[in-house]
Parts: C-alpha cells; sequence; structure tokens
C-alpha cells in the first residue's frame, strides 16, 4: 500500500532563507508526482509536476526533484517571501491503473518577515 | 478560462441530514475526483466521474455517492451525516486523452461542518 510522508510536519524561516521540503512515497510504481500550495480553508495550487521519466521540474523560485527509485522528491524554494507561507502538499500517483493521487500530510510553512 | 468551481462555499449540517455538493470542471476537462480532506490532513480520494460513470472508489462507505452529467459536471452526495464527515471537500478535474500527464486542477472547495 502507497504512503506518503512529509517531513517536516512544519517549519518556520526568516525571509530571504532557501529551503527544502522533503517528501518520501513507499512504492517506487508511480506515474509521477505533483507538488501542491495550500492556502488555509482554500483549494489547492498546483505548483510542479514531475513525471517518472523526470528528475526535476523548475518554475521560478521554485524546483522540484524527483528521485524515483528511492521514493524521494523534494521542493526547494529560493530566497523564501513572507507570500510563500502557506501548506506544501505532495501527491503521487500510483502505476496500479489507478487514477486518484495519494497525498502526504503536508509540511506548514510559516515565512517571517 | 473558468477553473474548477465548487458550490456552496461553506455549509452546516445536522447528523443524519444529507448533503448535495456541486463541481464544474475546468474548461475542456472531462473527468471530475473527489476528495475529502479533514483539519491538519492530505486530501482522501472519494471517488473518479468519467462518462458521466464512477471508474474508481476509494476508501468510502456507501453513504458518499456521485453523478456526473453529460456537460461533465458532477454532484456529491452524503446521506446519514455523521460528525466525522465535518471536512474540506474537493474536486479536481483533468482531460483523459492527456492521462499520460495527468496534471489535476483543483477546485476552492466546500467546508462542510456537521453538527
Amino acid at each position: 500500500k502507497q504512503e506518503v510522508t512529509q517531513i517536516p510536519a512544519a517549519l518556520s524561516v526568516p525571509e530571504g532563507e532557501n529551503l527544502v521540503l522533503n517528501c518520501s512515497f513507499t512504492d517506487s510504481a508511480i506515474y509521477n508526482l505533483q507538488w501542491f500550495r495550500q492556502d488555509p480553508g482554500k483549494g489547492l495550487t498546483s505548483l510542479l509536476l514531475i513525471q517518472s521519466s523526470q528528475r526535476e521540474q523548475t518554475s521560478g523560485r521554485l524546483n522540484a526533484s524527483l528521485d524515483k527509485s528511492s521514493g524521494r522528491s523534494t521542493l526547494y524554494i529560493a530566497a523564501s517571501q513572507p507570500g510563500d507561507s502557506a501548506t506544501y502538499l505532495c501527491a503521487v500517483r500510483p502505476e496500479d491503473s489507478s487514477y486518484k493521487l495519494i497525498f502526504g500530510s503536508g509540511t506548514r510553512l510559516l515565512v517571517r518577515p | 478560462d473558468a477553473g474548477v468551481t465548487q458550490s456552496p462555499t461553506h455549509l452546516i449540517k445536522t447528523r443524519g441530514q444529507q448533503v448535495t455538493l456541486r463541481c464544474s470542471p475546468k474548461s475542456g476537462h472531462d473527468t471530475v475526483s473527489w476528495y475529502q480532506q479533514a483539519l491538519g490532513q492530505g486530501p482522501q480520494f472519494i471517488f473518479q466521474y468519467y462518462e458521466e460513470e464512477e471508474r474508481q472508489r476509494g476508501n468510502f462507505p456507501d453513504r458518499f455517492s456521485g453523478h456526473q452529467f453529460p456537460n461533465y459536471s458532477s454532484e456529491l452526495n452524503v446521506n446519514a451525516l455523521l460528525l466525522g464527515d465535518s471536512a474540506l471537500y474537493l474536486c479536481a478535474s483533468s482531460l483523459l486523452s492527456r492521462e499520460s500527464s495527468y496534471e489535476q486542477y483543483f477546485g476552492p472547495g466546500t467546508r462542510l461542518t456537521v453538527t
């Protein structure tokens, strides 16, 4: 059974710091991995989608990497800003003809001015 | 280009009642998935609809049912509400023909409170 874990559960950093969020999954048989941002009480905003054949994806100050064989992904945020404060969720799509996404519990990020 | 929309935004119901939540997919999308997100947790998959049929179902009881209409919009129905059904309900849409990439787009959610 696929399980997704995100560490740390919460993180507080000063503005301007570079930071890394971690995501691990137990079964390497995945189609892709997606990183989302969620503001309190709101829906999910897709940040980056990495296909299983890819190693990384970049969008602006965000860079996500994927090591499928070891079951790990990282989301790197450069030069963090207070507006980056949110919960970050990772989700995998299993290869077992599954149409669902399996999510981690998220990392709650606070960037202090 | 309209994104995924959901209604209502918030809902308060009493135990034992029934509720219907609605979702309109992103323009051009034909597949709708529903997720339940309890406070402090990641979303849990409820089910997915394509061509008006349920394609896959997560580990949720039969009290949870759904429907997809010819215009691809969808409803989630929950019967005999329990306190534990209180959660944010998220709808996500995608395009079947792009299943190889399979990026899902999420709506803003409906916050359901059961008292």
